[in-house]
């Protein structure tokens, strides 16, 4: 148990599909992240959030959409995906983002599969 | 360009005997050091971390790990190899200073240790 937790495990979704990915931390942390893990490739980051606001987008496709309500949830909103986007999504957090020594933990992952 | 090196995608070890997994990396400044595992269908565990100090970190689950400025090395160590610690190990960096949101990871070692 990492504190992180993300859900669902696991989402097999159409190209034409509206779906969102679900991370809620209970750390107390103030930062979020978002990270896409695919085989045989560095883990890429998508975006960070800190004190609910985005700071970091990574040149994303719009069809992904963060959300972040809340310090302590974070969302990923998906929309006529493409099958190349079929991975592991990582949800993270760390305690906030100064001087970048604090820990990244993160949660299980969901792996989606796109059809 | 920032960037993190583990040279062997594999790592075979004996139960008993002492395993390194290798990680150099080519970051400005003086990043800070993460060591991560990912057990199968899982996400990312935080092993330890360098801050400063001490060339030698110790973490979780007897593993330890040696900074070498010099070499820009941070290479993964443990004295005696257990069946259990088979899993995806990844080394990863971050630039000091505000701003430094993304952690850099490597693609990553698959250790396997023989019973």
């Amino acid at each position: 148990e990492t504190g992180v937790t993300q859900t669902p495990r696991h989402l097999v979704m159409g190209m034409t599909n509206k779906k969102s990915l679900k991370c809620e931390q209970h750390l107390g942390h103030n930062a979020m992240y978002w990270y896409k893990q695919s085989a045989k490739k560095p883990l890429e980051l998508m975006f960070v959030y800190s004190l609910e606001e985005r700071v970091e987008n990574n040149s994303v496709p719009s069809r992904f959409s963060p959300e972040c309500p809340n310090s302590s949830h974070l969302f990923l909103h998906l929309h006529t995906l493409q099958p190349e986007d079929s991975a592991l999504y990582l949800c993270a957090s760390s305690q906030d983002l100064t001087g970048g020594m604090n820990t990244i933990y993160f949660g299980e992952g969901s792996w989606l599969t796109v059809v | 360009a920032q960037s993190v090196a583990q040279p062997e995608d594999q790592v075979n070890v004996a139960e008993g005997n002492p395993l390194t997994v290798k990680c150099t990396y080519s970051v400005s400044g003086n990043p800070y050091l993460f060591w991560y595992v990912q057990y199968p269908n899982r996400g990312l565990q935080f092993l330890l971390k360098y801050i400063t100090g001490d060339n030698l970190v110790k973490g979780s689950y007897g593993f330890e790990a040696e900074f070498n400025k010099s070499q820009t090395s941070f290479h993964l160590k443990k004295p005696s190899a257990l069946v259990s610690d088979s899993a995806l190990y990844f080394c990863a960096v971050r630039p000091r200073g505000t701003g430094a949101n993304n952690l850099f990871f490597g693609t990553g070692t698959r250790l396997t240790v023989i019973p």
